[in-house]
């Protein structure tokens, strides 16, 4: 069974860092392309973060930009955002996806989401 | 990021069919066939339902049917079931970002 399984979220103050880390199983992680995506409270969906299978090719939302940054470690089947500077409007659920079809902007599976609050 | 627009919410009986439509523009729905579409219960991560327009995952219901014309996507959902009572996002590349970006999302209720 594919899963993915988020960890790392948390309280944090703004101006604060946080490392979140996404572990699958049950799928061929190497030649995955994986993606973070967040849902502030009440609200709807974003696109934060692209990370190719072998890491050559990372894209961010301009929101994130200079501020995080994903990486992956495919020997341990994990992908992480480090997220630097936080503001109070990163207060959100983080996902991690896979790509379902690479370049479409499709996504499954989806994580459970782990909730990063940023507030002093 | 501009999302796209969707309705806010959309009702009907069990049994009938609804539309959720998704209004872009040439950048984004309109300029390419990857529009997405996922389900999503409170509390709960999203489900893909729809892929490049009209695909479907396998597993995914028959019910659950997706199209375009011009700028605007649609997803159908026909039969209505309670468990259809959910939250609905479409996604979309966009040219503008060079990134895919969301709909403001759909609230079904089944009356």
């Amino acid at each position: 069974q594919v899963q993915l399984v988020e960890s790392g979220g948390g309280l944090v103050k703004p101006g604060g860092s946080l490392r979140l880390s996404c572990v699958a199983s049950g799928l061929t992680f190497s030649d995955s392309y994986m993606n973070w995506l967040r849902q502030a409270p009440g609200k709807g969906l974003e696109w934060v973060s692209y990370i190719s299978s072998t890491g050559s090719n990372i894209y961010y939302a301009d929101s994130v930009k200079g501020r995080f940054t994903v990486s992956r470690d495919n020997a341990k089947n994990s992908l992480y955002l480090e997220m630097n500077s936080l503001r109070a409007e990163d207060t959100a659920v983080y996902y991690c996806a896979r790509d379902w079809r690479h370049g479409s902007g499709s996504y499954s599976p989806w994580g459970q989401g782990t909730l990063v609050n940023v507030s002093s | 990021q501009s999302a796209l627009t969707q309705p806010a919410s959309v009702s009907g009986s069990p049994g009938q069919s609804i539309t959720i439509s998704c209004a872009g523009t040439s950048s984004d729905v309109g300029g390419y066939n990857y529009v997405s579409w996922y389900q999503q219960y409170p509390g709960k991560a999203p489900k893909l339902l729809i892929y490049d327009v009209s695909s479907r995952p396998s597993g995914v219901s028959d019910r659950f049917s997706g199209s375009k014309s011009g700028n605007t996507a649609s997803l159908t959902i026909s039969g209505l079931q309670a468990e259809d009572e959910a939250e609905y996002y479409c996604n979309s590349y966009s040219s503008r970002s060079t990134h895919y970006v969301f709909g403001t999302g759909t609230e079904v209720t089944v009356l």
